[in-house]
């Protein structure tokens, strides 16, 4: 079974980093492009990072680039999110999604279930 | 903010058909494919139909999709009560690099 379980919310203060993990198992990880995806309190779903299987494709949302770096490492079937200069407005569950192709090209199966990071003072 | 737009709910009675439409524009919905995913309350979202039309395993049959020029849909027919839940449409988009958008949403109310 495909699981991703992703870690490393929390509260922390504006203009602070955080660093999320999202761990994946149960398919073979260097196969696939990841994502993050958030979701603000009571709003819809915003994309935020897309990586390809060898970290040679990458994208980010305007909304965070420059200031959220995506990276994974392989060998540990791990995928991970540098969050810097955070913002309140960056408040959200965030989910890690598998890409069903080994670039970022979409659709996104399955989810994991989401860690909620929230900025506030 | 989100680039493709839905209507913020639709509704229907067990049994009937709903629909929801998906708007976007050339550079999204009008040259790359489009994704719905289903998200049930207090859950985390689920692919529902990807490549326009295309079902994954185990979703039901009852649950279609369509695409035309830069607009798509959604139609659930034979409503069931736990179909109740939020659906976005989503698709890439070529403008600035790419990147993936979301539509806005649609809460489906099963009356």
């Amino acid at each position: 079974e495909v699981q991703l379980v992703e870690s490393g919310g929390g509260l922390v203060q504006p203009g602070r980093s955080l660093r999320l993990s999202c761990a994946a198992s149960g398919f073979t990880f260097d196969d696939y492009a990841m994502h993050w995806v958030r979701q603000a309190p009571g709003k819809g779903l915003e994309w935020v990072s897309g990586i390809s299987w060898n970290s040679g494709s990458i994208g980010y949302a305007d909304s965070v680039k420059g200031r959220f770096t995506i990276s994974r490492d392989n060998a540990k079937n791990s995928l991970y999110l540098q969050m810097n200069s955070l913002r309140a407005e960056d408040t959200a569950l965030y989910y890690c999604a598998k890409d069903l192709g080994p670039v970022p090209a979409a659709p996104f199966d399955p989810w994991g279930q989401g860690t909620l990071v929230t900025v506030s003072s | 903010q989100s680039v493709l737009t839905q209507p913020p709910s639709a509704s229907g009675t067990p049994g009937q058909r709903v629909t929801i439409s998906c708007s976007g524009s050339s550079s999204n919905i009008g040259s790359n494919t489009v994704n719905w995913y289903q998200q049930l309350p207090g859950t985390a979202p689920k692919l529902l139909i990807y490549s326009n039309n295309q079902r994954p395993s185990g979703v039901p049959d009852r649950f279609s999709g369509s695409k035309s020029g830069t607009s798509a849909s959604l139609a659930i027919s034979g409503l069931q009560s736990e179909d109740e839940a939020d659906y976005y449409c989503a698709a890439w988009d070529d403008s600035l690099n790419g990147r993936y958008v979301f539509g806005t949403g649609t809460k489906v109310t099963v009356l």
